[in-house]
């Protein structure tokens, strides 16, 4: 089955910096990859996703490249405020009933 | 209006007892899901249900059973609870499973303790 491996687990950046988070998977079919933020206290919340047909996608200060190849893709924040501090998942999934498989999250922690 | 929605939000109960968790998605999609996120926050699918039809069933113990009366709704039952079972369950959904209409959006997630 598809496994998905997110690093870094903590990552503690100053307002206005740049926070980078990265995942690898290693199902070749995979071919959906989402990333969720989870604030304390609630469900994760979609923030972008991206498919196997585009390298990069950008939504405001939000953008999310891959790497099909080298089978991994990353979330860049720009400009981070406190509100962006919380737990990211990114995730990976294949075609049709494929489950979603899930990385360990990164606790982002924005330092005012 | 909640899109996806669980009841109860915390539930403690003593082990050994039975419980279930419901959810109710009001967006119109045809499958739904229920994941597992353990103390160390990690999410783990247990179920799937498409047009009432199960599609993934995960290594889970056969005291979790998914009920689908209908296509909006997909609760979750658990006999026999044991301490390992403490976690907080997420029910989830999307408009199908595949092609562009599988992003998933989840509910705000159901605290079970078990003592």
């Amino acid at each position: 089955g598809e496994n998905v491996e997110q690093h870094p687990s903590t990552l503690s950046v100053q307002e206005g910096d740049s926070a980078v988070i990265k995942c690898t998977y290693s199902d070749s079919a995979s071919n959906y990859f989402p990333w969720y933020k989870q604030e304390l206290g609630k469900g994760p919340q979609l923030i972008i996703d991206i498919r196997s047909n585009v390298g990069e996608k950008k939504d405001q200060r939000i953008a999310v490249t891959l790497n099909k190849t080298a089978k991994h893709f990353s979330l860049h924040i720009t400009e981070t405020q406190p509100e962006d501090s919380a737990v990211y998942f990114c995730a990976a999934k294949g075609g049709g009933r494929r489950a979603l498989t899930f990385g360990s999250g990164t606790r982002l922690q924005v330092q005012p | 209006d909640t899109a996806v929605s669980q009841t109860p939000k915390y539930l403690v109960t003593q082990m050994g007892n039975d419980k279930s968790i419901k959810c109710e998605q009001n967006l119109g999609h045809d499958t739904m899901y229920w994941y597992k996120q353990d103390s160390k926050k990690f999410l783990k699918i247990m179920f799937s249900y498409n047009n009432k039809e199960l599609i993934i069933n995960e290594t889970v113990p056969n005291r979790f059973s998914p009920k689908s009366p209908d296509k909006a709704h997909l609760n979750l039952h658990i006999n026999s609870l044991e301490l390992g079972d403490s976690a907080v369950y997420f029910c989830a959904s999307s408009q199908d499973v595949g092609g562009s209409t599988d992003t998933q959006y989840f509910g705000p997630g159901t605290r079970l303790t078990v003592l």
